[in-house]
């Protein structure tokens, strides 16, 4: 089984939607993070949760929303979707900083179409 | 700021051929550096890191040193194969670790041709 899901795997939305995308981790790790990945921009960081009551915003941010449910779980929400958040949306999770720590291991994405 | 600049794809290859794929960055101190692989339609997966100057990290016959003075972490292989089409990714954490984010370059796409 895989370290790191998500769901769904693929998601189509209307504008002004509620959507949640979904993490699960059985790797036993602190860490989590959200990314989206757009074509020639590489992946940017949304949020990141260092524990369940360790949440921070990463560099974009805004119209989106987390939950850190659970150690091993770490929802994403775009509380009214509009088109230009159409990506490919990867979790990622890693056991802290430095060293062996600090490496990130990834979900297998979710890729999200707002029409 | 921190930045990672890689170098743009398509990259297309016949299969042997040798593979360089170039990512410089601008980070202050000694970042740990990484290169990321994404192949059709999976996630990113971890394919060799350094963490400090003249390491060399290597994995599945890929390569990258870490060159302070150049401020460069270039991807090689010797001989690509079909299954090393894909996505690959630059990406480094910088030194004081701000929140553990990393930071990618925009990805560079390589196809191998048989």
């Amino acid at each position: 089984d895989a370290d790191v899901t998500q769901t769904p795997r693929n998601r189509i939305t209307k504008t002004g939607k509620r959507i949640m995308l979904e993490c699960s981790q059985t790797k036993g790790h602190d860490r989590m993070y959200w990314y989206r990945q757009d074509p020639g921009l590489g992946l940017r960081l949304i949020y990141y949760s260092f524990d369940v009551k360790d949440i921070n915003k990463g560099e974009i941010s805004d119209g989106y929303s987390v939950s850190r449910q659970a150690q091993a779980k770490f929802s994403l929400s775009l509380e009214s979707a509009i088109p230009n958040q159409t990506a490919l949306y990867f979790c990622a999770t890693s056991l802290g900083s430095g060293g062996n720590e600090e490496t990130q291991y990834f979900g297998p994405g979710t890729r999200l179409l707002v029409l | 700021g921190n930045s990672v600049t890689q170098m743009e794809g398509p990259v297309t290859l016949s299969e042997e051929a040798f593979l360089t794929i170039n990512c410089t960055y601008t980070a202050t101190g000694y970042p740990s550096l990484f290169w990321y692989v994404q192949y059709p339609g999976e996630g990113l997966q971890l394919l060799l890191k350094a963490t400090k100057a003249d390491d060399k990290g290597s994995n599945k016959g890929f390569e990258a040193t870490y060159r302070k003075e150049t401020t460069s972490f270039h991807l090689e292989k010797g001989s690509v194969q079909v299954s090393d089409s894909a996505v690959y990714f630059c990406a480094l954490i910088p030194v004081y670790n701000q929140g553990g984010k990393l930071i990618f370059g925009q990805g560079t796409e390589l196809s191998v041709k048989p």
